[in-house]
């Protein structure tokens, strides 16, 4: 059972446009969602991230939106660039003293065509 | 501050053998997680270490296991390889602080391929 759905699965923005992409989550118990960023023959990289008690984050030309009733999150990028074209996953994970086990949607390929 | 460096980079093994993967933490990180990435599956958790201590397993064979040393490196290790285990090993640091404690930092990652 997947926990974290994520679309689209591929996404092809023209420079300057906005990219959206959305995820949703099942286990109520989630309070942490982050968004990494990863490029090919590289690890992902940590983008920005929210915790439930806030409905909107924003960090440059990247802004997360959290809708806890809807049990959905998800990551806008502004003014897209050519630099910006890879692949991008939602996580979710609980907090507390347990393990800090992320689960990740399946990812989303973005191409900001110039 | 150095990132989490992972070694070897890339691997090659046939069926069979077994590999030990290495991840070295951000300084002063003592939480280890390992994920395995494939394009079927995506990333998958395979267990957490933190001071030692084994906190949480994935649902993988007991093929996979681990292990952290004192200096909160830690040590993955594949026996008796599989086709399947062909993947992107990678290895995440956190701090476990108080605050933002669940930020995870990625290393680049093994790249394993089974003959």
């Amino acid at each position: 059972q997947q926990q974290v759905k994520q679309s689209p699965q591929s996404l092809i923005v023209q420079k300057g446009g906005i990219s959206i992409i959305n995820c949703a989550y099942e286990n109520t118990a989630f309070d942490y969602f982050p968004w990494y960023q990863q490029f090919p023959g590289k690890g992902p990289a940590l983008l920005i991230a929210i915790r439930p008690d806030v409905s909107e984050k924003k960090e440059g030309r990247f802004t997360i939106s959290f809708n806890k009733s809807a049990k959905q999150f998800s990551l806008h990028i502004m003014d897209s660039q050519p630099g910006d074209s890879a692949t991008y996953f939602c996580a979710a994970s609980v907090s507390g003293a347990g393990s800090y086990q992320l689960t990740f949607g399946k990812g989303t390929k973005l191409s900001v065509i110039p | 501050k150095a990132g989490v460096t992972q070694t070897p980079r890339y691997l090659i093994k046939t069926r069979g053998q077994q590999v030990t993967l290495s991840c070295s933490p951000i300084s002063g990180h003592r939480s280890v997680s390992w994920y395995q990435q494939t394009p079927g599956q995506g990333l998958q958790f395979l267990f957490e270490y933190f001071s030692e201590t084994q906190r949480n397993k994935g649902n993988f064979p007991g093929r996979f296991s681990g292990r952290q040393f004192s200096n909160s490196r830690s040590e993955m290790n594949v026996s008796t390889l599989e086709l399947g285990d062909s993947a992107l090993y990678l290895c995440a640091s956190s701090s476990r602080g108080v605050l933002l404690d669940n930020e995870q930092f990625f290393g680049p990652g093994t790249r394993l391929t089974v003959l």
